[in-house]
């Protein structure tokens, strides 16, 4: 069966730090993978999608990037944190369009 | 920008008493729309994938409807439990193969069921 791993759980992190946030699925090859992100009061929003290695499509500007140097492992990264980068921080997969998403635990950010 | 309303923002309910709450999203270039529930602590779990204008689905006491001609779903949940107490999301796929099955979310619906 596929399974979803993010990590960490939680983080707080100073302003002007650098943040890493991975995810890895197991049990599936080839996923299209994602980023999402939930600010405080605010909805679930989209921050970049991976349909392979080394494909990354951006949905907003935004102070991150993400990497997916092997078929099964998307990154977050951030050179610099701001303030308004707190939230919280889930990967998904998914299948394919007719299938619903599995997230992983989520990360819960903390910029101070 | 595409735009998932869903409505109301929060509900508080007794136990045993049924509810539906609702999802609008855009009625063109519709591919698919989806129900999550997020439980506190825990990471959202996809409840129904709807593809078919007239789509009915059920998992146990929760059932969804779908109308993609007006652009609107429902969901409904026949005497509420206090572990159906949630946030229900729901989201949305455009057709097109460059979508990619990105979804867009609404803002969910805080679902609180009192014993």
């Amino acid at each position: 069966s596929q399974t979803i791993h993010q990590w960490p759980a939680t983080l707080v992190q100073p302003v002007g730090s650098p943040l890493s946030l991975e995810c890895t699925v197991e049990g599936t090859s080839n996923p299209n993978l994602y980023w999402y992100r939930q600010a405080a009061g605010r909805g679930l929003q989209l921050l970049f999608y991976s349909v392979g290695i080394g494909q990354i499509s951006s949905e907003v500007p935004q102070n991150l990037s993400a990497s997916r140097p092997q078929d099964r492992q998307f990154i977050l990264s951030s050179k610099k944190l701001l303030l308004s980068d707190s939230g919280f921080y889930l990967c998904a997969w998914i299948r394919d369009r007719d299938y619903g998403y599995t997230f992983g635990s989520g990360t819960r950010l903390t910029v101070v | 920008i595409l735009n998932v309303e869903q409505s109301p923002q929060s509900l508080h309910v007794q136990e045993g008493d049924s509810t539906n709450f609702t999802c609008s999203f855009p009625s063109s270039n519709f591919y698919a729309l989806h129900w999550y529930r997020w439980e506190t602590a825990k990471s959202p779990e996809a409840l129904f994938v709807m593809t078919l204008n007239g789509d009915e689905k059920k998992k146990g006491r929760i059932s969804a409807t779908l109308n993609t001609k007006e652009g609107y779903s429902y969901l409904y949940i026949k005497g509420s439990q206090p572990e159906d107490s949630a946030t229900y999301l729901c989201a949305f796929i455009l057709a097109g193969g460059t979508s990619y099955g990105k979804l867009t979310f609404g803002q969910g619906t805080i679902l609180t069921v009192h014993p």
